[in-house]
């Protein structure tokens, strides 16, 4: 089962910052929060991840508690072409290193 | 450089035939994944690979095969089809495992009748 927790879905007005919350209470020390996003029924795309400390990027934000215990996804000036389903997962830590998936976010864009 | 290619865009099958979903990319990419989405959900991870010639499987083979002869192909089989394996399947590959950026596929819608 996928070890995070997001909204079903959420609205934003274009122009405005999106921010896209994650809860990942169980997460472990050496585990990784990576966000994906997929847009209608395309592959996913990768947009960012981090451990502890902040990261930015040129397409997002990523703002990490200092617990570890959530997260935010921030789109800064969010666009129409940012209406997509939004994944929040946390990389485990076995052998295999494999994400585990949830149903995500689905975020829409409103004119 | 053209990334991961996925064919067939779309199949329908019947129940009890067999069929190969192929994938190749271009990227010289060591790692490679076959992921399931049903409606509404997350991807399920069927098989990988971390180079030619090594396979495991991932949450949910059953019903599955894969083999990787080259770097570049990662074909998915599928094995007397049945109605649960409807979906729509990504392939998809990476430089550093799951570790960095996975480069997906545009997918391959298939329904079982």
């Amino acid at each position: 089962d996928a070890k995070t927790t997001q909204p079903t879905s959420m609205d934003c007005a274009e122009g405005r910052a999106a921010n896209l919350p994650c809860n990942h209470s169980t997460i472990s020390g050496n585990e990784y929060v990576y966000w994906y996003r997929q847009i209608h029924s395309q592959g996913p795309q990768y947009i960012i991840h981090g451990l502890k400390n902040n990261e930015t990027n040129e397409m997002a934000s990523l703002i990490i508690t200092e617990d570890r215990k959530s997260s935010t996804l921030i789109l800064p000036h969010a666009t129409l072409r940012d209406t997509a389903v939004y994944y929040c997962i946390v990389r485990v830590q076995d052998s295999n290193y494999q994400l585990i998936w949830g149903a995500g976010t689905k975020l829409i864009i409103k004119p | 450089n053209a990334g991961v290619t996925q064919t067939p865009k779309f199949r329908i099958l019947k129940i009890g035939q067999s069929m190969t979903l192929q994938c190749t990319q271009d990227m010289n990419h060591n790692y490679m994944y076959w992921y399931r989405q049903d409606p509404g959900m997350g991807l399920k991870l069927i098989y990988y690979s971390v180079g030619a010639g090594i396979t495991d499987k991932g949450e949910v083979p059953n019903g599955y095969n894969v083999s990787r002869s080259t770097t570049e192909d990662f074909p998915l089989r599928l094995e007397l089809a049945a109605p649960s394996q409807t979906s729509v399947y990504f392939c998809a590959s990476s430089l550093w495992g799951s570790t960095g950026e996975l480069f997906f596929g545009e997918g391959s819608r298939l329904t079982v009748l």
